[in-house]
C-alpha cells in the first residue's frame, strides 16, 4: 500500500469548512483513498472513498488531484463533534487496510 | 455498527495467563480483522481472517494467534499475556466499501 502523510494537527473555526489535506504521491493506479475519523476512545469510523473522481456523501466530499498524489476531505460546516482524528488510507482489496498517524482535528467554539 | 460486537469490552489480566477476545458478528461478511491501538502507534493490523479457518498475520502478529471456526466468530487469544501487550484492541469486518469497527476491547496486563 502507498504510504500517506497528514498534518498531525488542524484547528478549525465552529461553523467553518475543515479542509483536510493528505499527500499520496506513491499511490498505484488501483489503489482507493479511503478516509476514516476516529473519536476519542472509539472505533474508527468510515468517512468516503475514492479512486480518481471526486465524491460526496452525507458525511463529507472528497477531492482528488488529476494526478491523485493528493487529496482533501471537507467537512463543509465542521461542528464540536466533528472533533476527531482523521486517517487517510490508501488501499485496495486484497491489502492490509495500515493506518498511519492522522491528523488532528480540533473544531473550537 | 455493521452487526460487530466485541467481548469483553474491559479486561484486567496478571502477566503470563491466557486471554481471549471475542469479535461476533451477525452479516456473514467474509473478511475480519484485529487491530490493536496503542498511543503514538496509531492502529496496527495483527491477524485477518478471510474465511472459516483462513487466517493470515498482520504487521504485529508476535504473541497471539487467532480462530475463526464459524463465519460469525473471529476469536484472538493471547496465549501468555505481558505488559506490552496492554491496549485497546478492535475487530473489524470488510463490507466492500472498506471496513467497519467494533467498539473496542481494553486489555490491560499486570
Amino acid at each position: 500500500d502507498a504510504k500517506t502523510t497528514q498534518p498531525t494537527s488542524m484547528d478549525c473555526a465552529e461553523g467553518r469548512a475543515a479542509n483536510l489535506p493528505c499527500n499520496h504521491s506513491t499511490i498505484s493506479g488501483n489503489e482507493y483513498v479511503y478516509w476514516y475519523r476516529q473519536i476519542h476512545s472509539q472505533g474508527p469510523q468510515y468517512i468516503i472513498h475514492g479512486l480518481k473522481n471526486n465524491e460526496t456523501n452525507e458525511m463529507a466530499s472528497l477531492i482528488i488531484t488529476e494526478d491523485r498524489k493528493s487529496s482533501t476531505l471537507i467537512l463543509p460546516h465542521a461542528t464540536l463533534r466533528d472533533t476527531a482524528v482523521y486517517y487517510c488510507i490508501a488501499y485496495n482489496a486484497g491489502n492490509m487496510l495500515t493506518f498511519g498517524g492522522g491528523t488532528r482535528l480540533m473544531v473550537k467554539p | 455498527d455493521a452487526g460487530i460486537t466485541q467481548s469483553p469490552r474491559h479486561k484486567v489480566t496478571e502477566t503470563g495467563t491466557p486471554v481471549t477476545l471475542r469479535c461476533h458478528q451477525t452479516e456473514n461478511h467474509r473478511y475480519m480483522y484485529w487491530y490493536r491501538q496503542d498511543p503514538g502507534h496509531g492502529l496496527r493490523l495483527i491477524h485477518y481472517s478471510y474465511g472459516v479457518k483462513d487466517t493470515d498475520k498482520g504487521e504485529v502478529s508476535d504473541g497471539y494467534s487467532v480462530s475463526r471456526s464459524k463465519t460469525e466468530d473471529f476469536l484472538l487469544t493471547l496465549e501468555s499475556a505481558t505488559s506490552s501487550q496492554t491496549s485497546v484492541y478492535f475487530c473489524a469486518i470488510s463490507e466492500g466499501v472498506g471496513l467497519f469497527f467494533g467498539s473496542g476491547t481494553q486489555l490491560s496486563v499486570l
